[in-house]
C-alpha cells in the first residue's frame, strides 16, 4: 500500500518565479491538506482540498493556490516566490467521507523548496 | 485561536533512560491529539493518536496521555535508544482534519 507521495523532493527557484508541487494521497483517502514547515518550526496549515474544492484555508496569501484532481491527487502552486517561502512543504492525506473526525492523518516526505 | 506549546524545546539523555515530553494546548475543544516523529529533513511519521474521549494510548515503548480539560498531553518513552533521536511533534485537531502543531521537542539519545 503506497503511502502519501510527493514530488519533487528538492527544488531551487529564483525570487519572483512560480512553483508547482505535487501530491498523491494514500490509497483510499479523499482529502489532501498542505502544510508549510519553516526551519525549526512546526508545520503551518495552508489549505485543504476535498471533492476537488478548497474546503478550508489557513493564514496564507493568495499567492498560494491549489487544485485537487478527480483521482484525489493534488497540486500546490506558489506564485511570485519570496525568499521567505523557502521551507519544507508537506502533504497530508485523510479520509473525510468516513464520517468521523479523528482518523489518523498521514504525511508524505515533503518537498524542500529553496528560493534564492 | 488554538495554540500548541511543547516543552522542552530540546532534550539530551543517556541511552536507557525513561523520559517525558510535554504538550499543552489553549483550546480544550479538540477532536483528537496526535504525536508525530520527524527525522532530520524528512516528513512526519504518526506515532500515536488519542481521541478526545480517551485518556491514553500505547504503542510499544511509547505511551501518550491526554487531559483535555487541562489542555495537556504527555508522551512517555521507556528505555530510550539512540534510534529514538528525532524531533517529536504534537498536533491537535479541532475538527475537519486540520492540525495545529507545536514547534516540537528535539530529542537526542546518547549511546
Amino acid at each position: 500500500d503506497a503511502g502519501v507521495t510527493q514530488s519533487p523532493t528538492h527544488l531551487i527557484k529564483t525570487r519572483g518565479q512560480q512553483v508547482t508541487l505535487r501530491c498523491s494521497p494514500k490509497s483510499g483517502h479523499d482529502t489532501v491538506s498542505w502544510y508549510q514547515q519553516a526551519l525549526g518550526q512546526g508545520p503551518q496549515f495552508i489549505f485543504q482540498y476535498y471533492e476537488e474544492e478548497e474546503r478550508q484555508r489557513g493564514n496564507f496569501p493568495d499567492r498560494f493556490s491549489g487544485h485537487q484532481f478527480p483521482n484525489y491527487s493534488s497540486e500546490l502552486n506558489v506564485n511570485a516566490l519570496l525568499l521567505g517561502d523557502s521551507a519544507l512543504y508537506l502533504c497530508a492525506s485523510s479520509l473525510l467521507s468516513g464520517g468521523t473526525a479523528g482518523n489518523t492523518i498521514y504525511f508524505g516526505e515533503g518537498s524542500w523548496l529553496t528560493v534564492v | 485561536k488554538q495554540e500548541v506549546t511543547q516543552i522542552p524545546a530540546a532534550l539530551s539523555v543517556p541511552e536507557g533512560e525513561n523520559l517525558v515530553l510535554n504538550c499543552s494546548f489553549t483550546d480544550s475543544a479538540i477532536y483528537n491529539l496526535q504525536w508525530f516523529r520527524q527525522d532530520p529533513g524528512k516528513g512526519l511519521t504518526s506515532l500515536l493518536l488519542i481521541q478526545s474521549s480517551q485518556r491514553e494510548q500505547t504503542s510499544g515503548r511509547l505511551n501518550a496521555s491526554l487531559d483535555k480539560s487541562s489542555g495537556r498531553s504527555t508522551l512517555y518513552i521507556a528505555a530510550s535508544q539512540p534510534g529514538d533521536s528525532a524531533t517529536y511533534l504534537c498536533a491537535v485537531e479541532g475538527g475537519s482534519e486540520k492540525l495545529v502543531f507545536g514547534k516540537g521537542t528535539k530529542l537526542t539519545v546518547n549511546p
